[in-house]
């Protein structure tokens, strides 16, 4: 099964700072989706990245996928309150069919005001 | 509304009682799988379905069952609940693998 790593594990920031998360693995991704997870509730796809230098926005959220598709990142600019949570790297590996879906352990968020 | 749904909510129960957990999706998903999430062990896949009548193990399948009968509907069963198997647990579906997963709201079990 491929490994994902994630960091930081925890990240304590206040309002208006800007962050940046990472997911990496030692083999190559095909595909890496990320999701963010709020307390008491199940994560939710925020977007998935394909090619290998890929860059795509979502409002204040950056995401980069490395040119030999083995590393993303994620970079959340002026952050607010609601960026609160826990973000979540996944990627379709093994199986007897490479039909499972690996996810990193996370990095917790928290966004102060 | 498209959604997973997932029953109970909470749970508590004792070591040795059977017990299933529901999941159902509404959106004609081919793909379903079930995860655990630990502290410090982020989400683990325990079984998955590529379609009705096929399903396949993910990363710690060991004291779980699962079913896939009807194409919306992916029960996880543990015939012999232990306290290691206390867990928050998701279900999710999608139309595959590297498509977008949709989570149900988990399961949060714990075995006494």
């Amino acid at each position: 099964t491929q490994l994902l790593e994630q960091s930081p594990q925890f990240l304590s920031i206040q309002e208006g700072e800007n962050l940046t998360v990472y997911c990496n693995s030692s083999s190559v991704f095909s595909s890496l989706q990320w999701y963010r997870q709020e307390p008491g509730e199940g994560p939710v796809l925020l977007v998935t990245v394909v090619t290998g230098g890929e860059v795509k926005k979502l409002k204040r959220l950056t995401f980069q996928f490395g040119d030999a598709r083995k590393d993303s990142s994620l970079h959340i600019t002026a952050a607010q309150p609601g960026d609160t949570g826990l973000y979540l790297c996944a990627t379709p590996a093994g199986g007897t069919s490479g039909s499972r879906l690996t996810f990193g352990e996370g990095t917790q968020l928290t966004v102060n005001p | 509304e498209a959604q997973v749904t997932q029953n109970p909510r909470y749970l508590i129960t004792v070591t040795g009682k059977k017990l299933t957990v529901t999941c159902s999706q509404n959106m004609n998903h081919e793909y379903m799988s079930w995860y655990r999430q630990d502290p410090g062990l982020g989400l683990r896949q325990i079984y998955y379905s590529m379609n009705v009548e096929v399903t396949d193990k993910g990363d710690v399948p060991e004291g779980y069952k699962v079913s896939r009968k009807e194409k919306r509907n992916f029960p996880l069963i543990l015939e012999s609940p232990s306290p290691n198997q206390t867990s928050l647990y998701f279900c999710a579906s999608s139309w595959g693998l590297a498509n977008e997963q949709f989570f149900g709201p988990g399961t949060r079990l714990t075995v006494l």
